[in-house]
């Protein structure tokens, strides 16, 4: 079975620049999460689609990020424009349904100079 | 509000010896599972253990178990015979039905040889 594909692995931006990264889930899988994780820390969910309808986006710092999950299938998340604090990693995980495991790409580093 | 709590950011074991990792969580609902999630080096979290809050018996995974005492809130990782491969970041988390992932700060465990 193949797991959760993300890219870019590494990415380096000048603030107020943008960026976007994208995740294909695991094949069958309705649930969807985006999350950021800063150095030193645990993941923090900025973003939960069921199929492609957002669940939660609590989180989410709308007027710079977005994300959409069109077809429900892959996502985007985008950073427009970028400051230095969004310097972190962001992990895309996917899931059966909302409260089994979530399975994890490896993750984007985005460094914001 | 939910959150889960790590008392110790970092520990160490000898290889081959036993290991406890700690985690504590708060929440008002009766219905959750939890999760211990391991993020080595090349940042891919994976799962390690899951445990059903209705269950009483402790889940294990081979040389990983948990001690869930849901009284007090509480959800211990051991590791016994460490490997040199379990060093790594090990992240508690929490999601109550139906609601997405809650993660703590993280223990970090170096394995010595």
């Amino acid at each position: 079975e193949a797991g959760v594909a993300q890219s870019p692995r590494y990415k380096i931006i000048e603030k107020r620049q943008s960026v976007a990264f994208w995740c294909n889930p695991i094949s069958g899988h309705a649930t969807l999460y985006w999350y950021q994780q800063i150095l030193g820390q645990g993941p923090k969910l900025l973003i939960q689609f069921q199929n492609n309808g957002v669940v939660d986006d609590s989180q989410l710092p709308k007027d710079r990020f977005s994300a959409e999950r069109l077809k429900g299938v892959d996502s985007t998340l985008k950073i427009q424009p970028a400051k230095l604090e969004d310097s972190a990693v962001y992990l895309c995980a996917s899931s059966l349904a909302r409260d089994t495991e979530a399975f994890f790409g490896q993750g984007t580093r985005l460094t914001v100079v | 509000a939910q959150t889960v709590t790590q008392s110790q950011p970092e520990m160490s074991v000898q290889e081959a010896e036993t290991v406890t990792l700690s985690c504590t969580y708060d929440t008002s609902e009766s219905n959750y599972y939890l999760f211990w999630y391991k993020q080595p080096p090349s940042r891919q979290m994976i799962l390690v253990i899951r445990q059903e809050a209705y269950k009483q018996q402790n889940a294990t995974e081979n040389r990983f178990s948990v001690n869930f005492q849901k009284a007090a809130k509480s959800f211990s990782l051991k590791i016994s015979d460490s490997q040199l491969g379990d060093t790594a970041m090990y992240f508690c988390a929490f999601t109550p039905w139906g609601q997405n992932f809650v993660f703590g700060p993280g223990t970090r465990l170096s394995v010595l040889p």
